[in-house]
């Protein structure tokens, strides 16, 4: 079945140690999305792609980058991890912007040692 | 964004109809409604969206008032597997969800 993957679906980095998440699609959608789910939180947008086009959120904080080297992939990179970045991050996709359905993963949730 | 108000937990039984229902008074002429639930340990799942007329598909259906002020998510016959937080979404053609708090919906065996 087509679909969203999130690897890992665990991951543990040392606090300041800088940490990557990764996401891979069989949808071929343009648009891919990067949610950060705070415990007992609703998810919160942090930025998006649409094809190559990048768009942050304005209170995305900095620390927070994304990569998207070709349609499949989508990376999230967290420079300087803090202990409030401890999260589920979702990664989604949609075929189009605006009134689609989005597509979720099952999400990597990041504990910081 | 325009605001949606949701009760914050709700129970039923299962087998039986659940009628979820959605508060979103300051919605404007072009907001999509959308629903969304989050099975535990999962990534939200897309349910429904519709503008103004009622809309089904396999999931659920989607009962819109006549002033678009509310809507009611229906799941026909609740199973256990229909556990989850349901989000009720504004969205006006942009690319942005903005996930309120949901219902947390348990379901009675």
């Amino acid at each position: 079945d087509a679909m969203v993957i999130q690897n890992p679906r665990y991951q543990v980095t040392q606090f300041g140690k800088p940490v990557t998440l990764s996401c891979s699609q069989t949808l071929n959608h343009n648009v891919m999305y990067w949610y950060q789910q705070k415990s007992s939180q609703a998810p919160k947008l942090l930025f998006h792609y649409y094809d190559k086009d990048f768009n942050n959120e304005a209170d995305t904080p900095d620390n927070f980058q994304s990569r998207r080297p070709n349609t499949s992939f989508c990376f999230l990179d967290i420079r300087s991890p803090g202990l409030g970045d401890a999260a589920m991050y979702l990664c989604a996709t949609s075929l189009y912007p605006g009134n689609q359905p989005q597509h979720f993963g099952d999400g990597t949730r990041l504990s910081i040692l | 964004d325009a605001k949606t108000t949701q009760p914050n937990s709700m129970e039923s039984n299962e087998e039986e109809p659940v009628h979820l229902p959605c508060n979103h008074s300051t919605i404007s002429g072009t907001d999509y409604i959308h629903w969304y639930r989050q099975l535990p340990s999962q990534g939200p799942e897309y349910v429904i969206h519709g503008l103004t007329s009622n809309v089904n598909n396999r999931m659920a259906s989607l009962a819109i008032a006549e002033d678009r002020k509310s809507s009611t998510l229906i799941l026909h016959r609740a199973t256990l597997r229909d556990a989850a937080v349901y989000y009720c979404i504004l969205n006006f053609g942009n690319e942005k969800l903005t996930f309120g708090t949901g219902t947390r919906l348990t379901i009675i065996p």
